[in-house]
C-alpha cells in the first residue's frame, strides 16, 4: 500500500557532523512538508515543497538547516553543523494535488529520531 | 502567525467512558481544522477534519464540533477502547500555496483504561 517512507529510521551523530534525512512522498503526490517534533515545542512546520519548488521555508533555521527536493520522489533535509538542540524527531508528510473545493490530505511518514550528542 | 492551544495535556478516561479534546486558535483566516492521532513511534494519522462551513461532524464514534466565532473545536470520542490510546493533535489550517497550511496544539495524551 501507499505510503510516505523516511530514512534512516534512527540517526545518532556528534555535534558539529551533516546530517542528511531523505524521505520518498506517495508517488503522484505533488506537495511535500518536513516538521520537527519535540517535546518543548510539538510540530513545527520547518519547510515545504508543492511540484518541487519550496514555497516556505520560514520555520526553519537558514544558517544550518537546508531542505530540497532533486526530483519527484526524493526530498531531503540537511543539518550542518548539527547542534545537540536539533535533536528531535522528523516527520516527513505529502499530500496530492488539491482539487476544486476539496482538502489535500497530508501523509506523515514514519519520523527520523535524530539524536545529537 | 496562527497559535493554537490545545487541552488538556493528559487525559485519563476507563474503558467506554467518553473523551473530549478543545483547542483554541487565534487567526480567523484558518478555515479547516484536521484531527490528527499519533501511536508510540509512528507518525501522525489524520482520524477527522471539519471545514469552517460546517459545525459539526461524526465518523461511528468520533465526532468534531466548531465553533468559529468563538475560535473553538473540540473532539469527541464515544465508547473509548484501549486501542483509542494515543496522542491526539488538533490544528487550525490556513490556505497558502495550493495548500492548507496547518499550526498544530501541543497533543493530548489520551490514556484508556481496561
Amino acid at each position: 500500500d501507499a505510503r510516505v517512507t523516511q530514512t534512516p529510521r534512527h540517526k545518532v551523530t556528534e555535534m558539529g557532523q551533516e546530517v542528511t534525512m531523505r524521505c520518498q512522498p506517495i508517488l503522484g503526490h505533488n506537495t511535500v512538508f518536513w516538521y520537527r517534533q519535540t517535546m518543548m515545542q510539538g510540530l513545527e512546520l520547518l519547510a515545504y515543497f508543492r511540484n518541487r519548488a519550496p514555497l516556505d521555508d520560514s520555520g526553519m533555521p537558514k544558517d544550518r538547516f537546508s531542505a530540497e527536493m532533486p526530483d519527484a520522489t526524493l526530498a531531503t533535509l540537511k543539518i550542518q553543523p548539527s547542534e545537540p538542540r536539533d535533536s528531535a524527531v522528523y516527520f516527513c508528510a505529502s499530500g496530492a494535488e488539491l482539487l476544486a473545493g476539496g482538502i489535500n490530505e497530508q501523509f506523515f511518514g514514519p519520523g527520523t529520531r535524530l539524536t545529537v550528542l | 502567525g496562527e497559535n493554537v492551544e490545545q487541552h488538556p495535556s493528559t487525559l485519563s478516561v476507563q474503558e467506554g467512558d467518553s473523551a473530549v479534546i478543545k483547542c483554541t486558535y487565534s487567526d480567523s483566516a484558518s478555515n479547516y481544522f484536521p484531527w490528527y492521532k499519533q501511536e508510540l513511534g509512528k507518525g501522525p494519522q489524520l482520524i477527522i477534519d471539519i471545514r469552517s462551513n460546517v459545525g459539526e461532524k461524526k465518523d461511528q464514534r468520533i465526532a468534531v464540533t466548531l465553533n468559529k466565532t468563538a475560535k473553538h473545536f473540540s473532539l469527541h470520542i464515544t465508547e473509548t477502547q484501549p486501542e483509542d490510546s494515543a496522542v491526539y493533535f488538533c490544528a487550525a489550517s490556513i490556505f497558502s500555496g495550493g495548500s492548507y497550511i496547518p499550526t498544530f496544539g501541543r497533543g493530548t495524551s489520551l490514556i484508556v483504561h481496561p
